[in-house]
């Protein structure tokens, strides 16, 4: 089967960098992506990385090391408007199937 | 395109009663995702289905739960009879078959079991 891990809760001020970490378990390891999901909505798509390093996306990059099981994504610049949750998802079974983490709630302050 | 469109928004049942839930994926996709979501649980992958085909149910917790998708453009997930274990938000999530393509979800069925 496939697990993930992620810290529940992150707290950061306004402009400051904060990194999401997520290590995971899986059989069959195509990709790690990221999602966001504000309080009462839908998550939606982030970024993706199927090879090892970093991929950058405007204000948010996501890192991946396939040997360590493991990434984060990276927010830079923070912005009240990114209090949301993240949640890291692996793909296994062809690629196709999109397990998610337990996701972390990141909360930004004045 | 209109998204992902999940219907009902909202239901409210008593325990025992047959849930039906509707999704129509976007128009093209051809990969279609159930998952429910609670605190306690997170967001669990319930089924997947490609080109119409369920490839993996075994996030389905009981027999109480069966998802069909008679075409590529409808997909329910039924829970019969539910209980208030049940409640949660449920997501249709629909993608282009592939390796790391993006998932798009609806905007839930929030499900409430009394």
């Amino acid at each position: 089967g496939q697990s993930l891990e992620q810290p529940s809760e992150v707290t950061a001020v306004e402009g400051a960098i904060v990194q999401i970490n997520c290590t995971y378990q899986t059989s069959g390891f195509y990709g790690l992506s990221w999602y966001q999901q504000h309080d009462g909505g839908a998550p939606t798509f982030l970024s993706y990385n199927a090879l090892d390093g970093l991929e950058e996306t405007g204000r948010f990059s996501s890192f991946l090391s396939r040997s360590d099981s493991y990434g984060y994504l990276l927010l830079q610049e923070l912005q009240m408007k990114d209090s949301a949750s993240y949640f890291c998802a692996v793909g296994s079974g062809g690629g196709n199937k999109l397990t998610f983490g337990t996701g972390t709630q990141l909360k930004v302050e004045l | 395109d209109a998204g992902v469109i999940q219907s009902p928004r909202h239901e409210v049942t008593e325990m025992g009663q047959e849930v039906t839930l509707r999704c129509k994926p976007i128009s093209g996709h051809n990969s279609l995702f159930w998952y429910r979501q609670t605190m306690m649980r997170g967001l669990e992958l319930l089924i997947y289905f490609n080109n119409n085909v369920p490839i993996d149910d075994s996030g389905m917790p009981e027999d109480r739960f069966s998802a069909k998708m008679p075409n590529a453009s409808f997909s329910t997930l039924k829970i019969q009879p539910s209980e208030p274990r049940d409640s949660a938000v449920y997501f249709c999530a629909s993608s282009l078959l592939g390796v790391g393509t993006e998932a798009f979800f609806g905007q839930g069925t929030r499900l409430t079991v009394v």
